[in-house]
């Protein structure tokens, strides 16, 4: 079945970089037509679409944030990674990864909280 | 950005009562849309795509409808486990945007 699984520091400083995995079983994102991606909540707030990578390794950020972001994967295409430089406080949240089908986030990770403090 | 505008942002219903959740986008998504619950503490839950279609095991009482920028989802005969919260999500276009969400208690 379709799993994922996101990682990351858990807490960092400002200015950081932070770093994010989704690992990822039940499907190859070298299949086409697949893509995975990264989306974010802050505590009690909504969903913020950040970043996507399809199976032939095209990339797409949210432009409000894209000069903060890069996404990749490995060459196995079983994780995908984010990156965000710069952090600050309103970058807190869970961070989740999601397969997307067709445009639809159809499976979930269960989210990394992810608290930037000084 | 297309912005997608929902509605109501909270909800207080009694068991096996019709609940209505709209959204509106600021443009035609031409039925690029989903909807998802998230229960407390955990990730959100594929219900509807296509803005009617039913995702696999989705519950019969969950029902989509809409067309242009005016979206509904629809849930019938409401169960304590549908307490959740609800966000529409427009894929027509990059970037995709979520609707602010809508907070679903019982009475």
């Amino acid at each position: 079945q379709v799993t994922l699984k996101e990682s990351g520091p858990g807490m960092l400083q400002p200015s950081k970089t932070l770093s994010l995995t989704c690992s990822f079983s039940g499907f190859s994102l070298s299949t086409s037509g697949m893509v995975v991606s990264w989306i974010r909540q802050p505590s009690g707030k909504s969903l913020e679409w950040l970043a996507a990578i399809d199976w032939d390794g095209d990339k797409y950020y949210n432009p409000s944030l894209k000069s903060r972001l890069t996404v990749s994967k490995d060459t196995s295409n079983t994780q995908v990674f984010l990156k965000i430089t710069s952090v600050d406080i309103a970058d807190t949240a869970t961070y989740y990864c999601a397969r997307i089908t067709t445009g639809i986030f159809d499976y979930w990770g269960q989210g990394v909280m992810v608290t930037v403090s000084s | 950005d297309i912005q997608m505008t929902q509605s109501p942002a909270s909800l207080s219903a009694s068991l096996g009562e019709t609940v209505t959740i709209e959204c509106r986008a600021s443009e035609d998504i031409y039925n690029g849309l989903a909807w998802y619950q998230q229960k407390p503490g955990k990730s959100p839950q594929l219900l509807i795509y296509n803005a009617n279609s039913l995702h696999t095991g989705v519950p019969s009482r969950f029902s989509g409808s809409g067309s242009g920028t005016q979206y509904s989802l629809k849930i019938n005969s409401l169960q304590s486990e549908d307490v959740a919260s609800y966000f529409c999500q427009q894929y027509y276009n990059y970037p995709f945007t979520f609707g602010s969400g809508t907070k679903l208690e019982i009475k």
